[in-house]
């Protein structure tokens, strides 16, 4: 777990700003993702990288964008083109593929959006 | 694509009791069903996992079991403790996939 670091551990920001979300892993895990925690609703995929300088869309990628130009880096933009920003984000990174290998989650980032 | 659906959505149980939730979910395909625990305001962790291949499997007061032909999956948590109140996720991913489907978690409460 120790291992996972999200920073800040809770964020505001005005309506219509961009701001990006920091996850970094030291953990060598070539696999990182963002997942969206809201009440009642579990968690949900917003992006995921299977390795260095590629990444997929997850369930809800509209209005967010990644990049994973380093193994231990996997920074998230929320855009103001996402309709609700305000959530609790959570990144998590596994050492490969998911069928075989625990997936390990950061603190998490509170989201307020005013 | 898979789907996953987790029930009940709030349990409550007094301590010493046992505590049963349950998911189902779509794609027959899908062969890695995690549990994960998440504590109020810290990270959701691993608790137990079940591969298609195994039908139950048991940790201490955790068990999982799982029936393929139903598509559902079971944790149960006997003599429960104030400190398993929590809320509890399932998971499932499909072979050959890098994603996993979280259910909606189950808030368990545990009463001395």
């Amino acid at each position: 777990d120790g291992g996972i670091t999200q920073s800040p551990k809770y964020l505001f920001r005005k309506e219509g700003q961009n701001v990006t979300l920091s996850c970094e892993q030291n953990l060598n895990h070539d696999a990182m993702y963002w997942y969206r925690q809201d009440p009642g609703q579990g968690l949900r995929l917003i992006y995921y990288s299977q390795i260095v300088n590629d990444f997929q869309k997850g369930d809800i990628a509209e209005g967010y964008s990644v990049s994973r130009e380093k193994k231990e880096s996997f920074p998230l933009t929320v855009t103001s083109a996402q309709k609700n920003p305000t959530a609790f984000y959570l990144c998590a990174s596994s050492i490969g593929a998911i069928r075989d290998n625990e997936q390990f989650f950061g603190p998490g980032t509170r989201l307020t959006v005013l | 694509g898979e789907n996953v659906e987790q029930h009940p959505s709030t349990l409550s149980v007094q301590e010493g009791d046992s505590a049963v939730i349950k998911c189902t979910y779509s794609d027959s395909a899908s062969n890695y069903f995690p549990w994960y625990k998440q504590e109020l305001g810290k990270r959701p962790q691993l608790i137990i996992d079940i591969r298609s291949n195994v039908g139950e499997k048991k940790d201490q007061r955790i068990a999982v079991t799982l029936n393929k032909t139903a598509k559902h999956f079971s944790l149960h948590i006997t003599e429960t403790q104030p400190e398993d109140s929590a809320v509890y996720f399932c998971a499932a991913s499909k072979r050959n996939t890098d994603k996993l489907i979280f259910g909606t978690g189950t808030r368990l409460q545990v009463f001395p």
